[in-house]
């Protein structure tokens, strides 16, 4: 059973930046491209970016460039996205989720870290 | 960037019943790909169809996907308890993906 690990929360203060971690157990770094996607309470989802683990390609949503990084580690199996200049505005539940290689639909996902920025 | 606008907002509707929900794209979706996503209070997403019209792994055969271009629809044939949630469209053919703003399915 393929499966993705997120922590389940952080608190951080206006300013900072935040490290979200991402672990895949199985085989899954051969066979999905990993999406990070954001939920603020109450609203809706919103995709943050795409990073391939075995090429380490990344690409961005245009209004998270220049504050997000999304990185890998292969032996490990995990994939990170760093965030940063935080505002309350980021207050959101992170998701990563697998895009599937094949039909590239996001067929499974983590169960999401809680981000709380606040003074 | 693809605008996906899902319709109704909310869908209240009794066990049983039939449910219709739809998602419209500002452009054509590329390739047709299109999913939707069922969400249920405090969990993650769920994938129920990829490709406009398949059923993603151990989904059952109430839901369909149906639609081509622009337009596109879920339907639930007949609504079990635990289909009452928030479901979102999205599509994944054109960067950057983007979703749809949900329909929540309520009991009447």
């Amino acid at each position: 059973q393929v499966q993705l690990v997120q922590p389940g929360a952080e608190v951080k203060k206006p300013g900072a930046s935040v490290r979200l971690s991402c672990k895949a157990s199985g085989n899954t770094f051969s066979t999905y491209y990993m999406h990070w996607v954001r939920q603020a309470p109450g609203q809706g989802l919103e995709w943050m970016g795409i990073i391939n683990p075995t090429a380490g390609y990344t690409n961005y949503a245009q209004r998270f460039q220049g504050r997000v990084t999304m990185t890998r580690d292969t032996s490990t199996s995990t994939v990170y996205m760093d965030l940063s200049s935080l505002t309350s505005e980021d207050t959101a539940v992170y998701y990563c989720a697998g895009g599937n290689v094949l039909t590239e639909a996001f067929d499974i996902w983590g169960q999401g870290t809680m981000v709380t920025v606040s003074s | 960037e693809i605008v996906l606008t899902q319709s109704p907002g909310t869908l209240s509707l009794s066990p049983g019943e039939r449910a219709t929900l739809s998602c419209r794209a500002n452009e054509s979706v590329s390739g047709g790909y299109l999913a939707w996503y069922q969400q249920r209070p405090g969990q993650a997403p769920r994938l129920l169809i990829y490709g406009a019209s398949s059923r993603a792994t151990g989904i059952p055969d109430r839901f369909s996907g149906s639609g081509s271009g622009t337009d596109f629809t879920l339907t639930i044939s007949r609504l079990e308890p635990e289909d009452f949630a928030v479901y979102f469209c999205q599509q994944y053919g054109t960067s950057p993906v983007t979703f749809g703003g949900g329909t929540r399915v309520g009991i009447k």
